[in-house]
């Protein structure tokens, strides 16, 4: 079945550090990729997406590009702030199917 | 402005009690979902449905009921069935049958005292 796994947290980095947070996914054909991301007591908000091979999705600094031949969807942001400090979830979804599949999410802890 | 309204923010309950969570959006979307959040772990989805009148059990649907009897609302009831109802359960719409991005709303996290 259709899955995604994301690396396990809490991601813990200073200030400007660079952030790579790796989502490899299985499915069959071609999922939609997506990266949510959650505020403390909030819902989760999409933060960028990616429909098909070789797309990059990108918002707010934040970078992920679709790469079928690894089949991965890694989140990166050249310099993090104090308020990226989130949980990160990466999901898939497919056309004319019911559920969006969602990694068991990435926290990040930024330090000033 | 659009989006997806849950209610109440905070909602406690007595063990044996029902309780409904409320979910309502103003976006059109066909779709709408409940998930179960608990600390630490990602999502599970509870129910989903496509469309009025019509919905599916999830992951996680043991102890929980659904109804879709209009295209904005999708009430979740947590029975007393429910053995763990402790949680963070968010409500998610999106347009169309998968392909498109969800949009959740702020979550109602559900205590049992």
């Amino acid at each position: 079945g259709n899955s995604v796994t994301q690396m396990e947290g809490p991601v813990t980095l200073s200030e400007e550090a660079f952030l790579t947070i790796n989502c490899t996914y299985t499915a069959t054909g071609y999922p939609s990729l997506f990266w949510y991301v959650q505020y403390p007591g909030e819902g989760l908000q999409l933060l960028l997406k990616a429909t098909k091979a070789d797309d990059k999705g990108s918002n707010k600094g934040f970078e992920a590009t679709y790469r079928k031949e690894t089949t991965s969807f890694h989140l990166e942001k050249g310099s993090v702030q104090v308020s990226d400090s989130a949980v990160y979830f990466c999901a898939l979804t497919k056309y004319n199917t019911d559920k969006l599949i969602f990694g068991t999410g990435t926290r990040l802890q930024v330090f000033p | 402005d659009g989006g997806i309204t849950q209610s109440p923010k905070y909602l406690f309950r007595k063990e044996g009690q029902n309780v409904t969570l409320s979910c309502e959006q103003n976006l059109n979307h066909d779709a709408m979902y409940w998930y179960r959040q608990d600390p630490g772990q990602g999502l599970r989805l509870i129910y989903y449905s496509q469309i009025v009148n019509d919905f599916q059990k999830g992951d996680i649907a043991e102890g929980y009921s659904v109804s879709r009897e209009k295209k904005e609302s999708f009430p979740l009831t947590v029975t007393s069935a429910q053995k763990n109802p402790t949680a963070f359960y968010l409500c998610a719409s999106s347009p169309d049958r998968g392909g498109t991005e969800a949009f959740f709303g702020q979550g109602t996290r559900l205590t049992v005292v």
